[in-house]
């Protein structure tokens, strides 16, 4: 159950652009996007829940197919401190019990 | 930062000697969440709490218990350590299910 991200790693250059997948085999309520850099913790950017609300971030943007089960996350004119692991966790169930499921994270590295 | 601290940030242990974790928020969220991170299985929920005494477990909680006493503590409890519990624990919040999480920055756990 837990969601596939892709790609596993990205080198970009300053200023190119990225997406990064995260897809899940069940139906989902929500998708989160944090960002870890390296001995740090999860920093969250952005949750997309069903029905079309997304609260987060104003220069981060993604979409989530409900359809499809699957979100993507564009990040746009990359900085150097976009840096970073990215997960995407999913989200299923209802009131209390609903909990996060993890991916495995994309690694992004911007160069100079 | 963010209102939730943890506390310690290191700790060492020796196997089978119980060890107590902290998470404080200032916040007032109501929930509350108890992770490990280790390389290759990403971020695995412990327990969770959804109220002062409501607690539920995760998908990784043998050998963990939890308690909340307070709207602002949460501890988590290893009732007596093994190696495979070292790890880096976080532990988060989040307003309502609606909304991401804040985590805090982390407990560096080692068991020898």
């Amino acid at each position: 159950q837990q969601p596939v991200q892709s790609p596993q790693a990205v080198i970009l250059r300053e200023g190119e652009d990225a997406v990064i997948n995260c897809s899940s085999s069940k139906a989902l309520y929500s998708v989160h996007w944090y960002r870890q850099k390296h001995g740090e913790a999860p920093v969250f950017l952005m949750i997309l829940l069903k029905g079309g609300e997304q609260k987060g971030h104003d220069k981060i943007s993604a979409s989530f197919n409900e359809k499809k089960q699957q979100s993507s996350l564009y990040l746009t004119a990359s900085q150097l401190s976009y840096s970073g692991t990215y997960f995407c966790g999913t989200e299923r169930g209802a009131g209390n019990n609903r909990k996060l499921i993890w991916g495995l994270g994309t690694s992004l590295a911007v160069n100079p | 930062d963010a209102g939730i601290t943890q506390s310690p940030r290191h700790k060492v242990t020796e196997t089978g000697t119980p060890v107590t974790l902290r998470c404080h928020q200032t916040e007032n969220h109501r929930y509350m969440y108890w992770y490990r991170q280790d390389p290759g299985h990403g971020l695995r929920l412990i327990h969770y709490s959804y109220g002062v005494k409501d607690t539920d477990k995760g998908e990784v909680s043998d050998g963990y218990s939890v308690s909340r006493s307070k709207t602002e503590d949460f501890l988590l409890t290893l009732e007596s350590a093994t190696s495979s519990q070292t790890s880096v624990y976080f532990c988060a919040i989040r307003l309502g299910t609606d909304y991401g999480y804040t985590f805090g920055s982390g407990t560096r756990l080692t068991v020898v």
